[in-house]
């Protein structure tokens, strides 16, 4: 797919366990970060959010939890299946005067072994 | 399918040529953003739209690039005297307006190979 890279971080997990990817971002300003999948041959599909003033915040299957101090953003999927499999990435709303532009991370890959 | 499409899906050129994409976005969005994207790495800013109007374009955006939504709907983003380096994906994604950043929704992209 056009996001598989040969420098690309990758996660192996076995199928049922859990899944953390992370993330670091350098905007202190940014007030609102997302995460993606993207799957071979797609464009980013939206997981879940954050706001600034939030910590953590849960969806079905997945966390995120956010460290402002560090800077430092993570995906928890729990009970991985392998419609997981795909790579994740991180974004930060860097837009002024709303236009809610993305800055996006590094994508990490995750491939889910049956 | 109610979702943004992008056409061509696929686009080989030689150096030199221009190249033209198109981006249909979800019917009613008001917003619609370009972002390009190289192997391995995550998408990058281009340009945005407010409807008709190009309301902010990032430093990758050279003279030799150029976008338009002229009715306020579709999108086309062209390419002029391709060079190898502008071998990448280009995304669209669309989303309403007053919404936030995660209401954008990505086309599958375009992608270009300059041969």
């Amino acid at each position: 797919g056009e996001s598989v890279g040969l420098h690309l971080p990758t996660l192996s997990v076995q199928e049922g366990d859990n899944s953390i990817i992370n993330c670091a971002y350098s905007n202190s300003a940014s007030d609102y970060f997302i995460w993606y999948k993207q799957e071979s041959g797609k464009g980013p599909q939206f997981i879940i959010d954050i706001r600034s003033n939030m910590d953590k915040r849960q969806g079905q299957r997945v966390t995120v939890l956010l460290n402002k101090t560090v800077k430092h953003l993570s995906l928890q999927i729990a009970a991985t299946q392998p419609g997981d499999s795909a790579v994740y990435f991180c974004a930060e709303n860097s837009g002024r005067d709303g236009n809610n532009r993305l800055a996006f991370g590094k994508g990490n890959q995750v491939v889910v072994i049956p | 399918d109610t979702g943004v499409s992008q056409n061509p899906r696929h686009k080989i050129t030689k150096r030199g040529q221009n190249v033209t994409f198109r981006c249909d976005p979800i019917s009613e969005h008001n917003r619609l953003y370009w972002y390009r994207q190289t192997l391995g790495q995550g998408p990058e800013f281009l340009t945005y739209f407010q409807n008709e109007a190009q309301l902010e374009k990032s430093r990758l955006l050279s003279d030799r690039f150029s976008a338009e939504r002229p009715k306020g709907s579709f999108s086309t983003l062209e390419i002029q005297r391709t060079e190898q380096g502008d071998s990448a994906m280009y995304l669209c994604a669309s989303s309403p307006m007053l919404t936030g950043p995660h209401e954008q929704y990505f086309g599958p992209g375009t992608r270009l190979t300059v041969t």
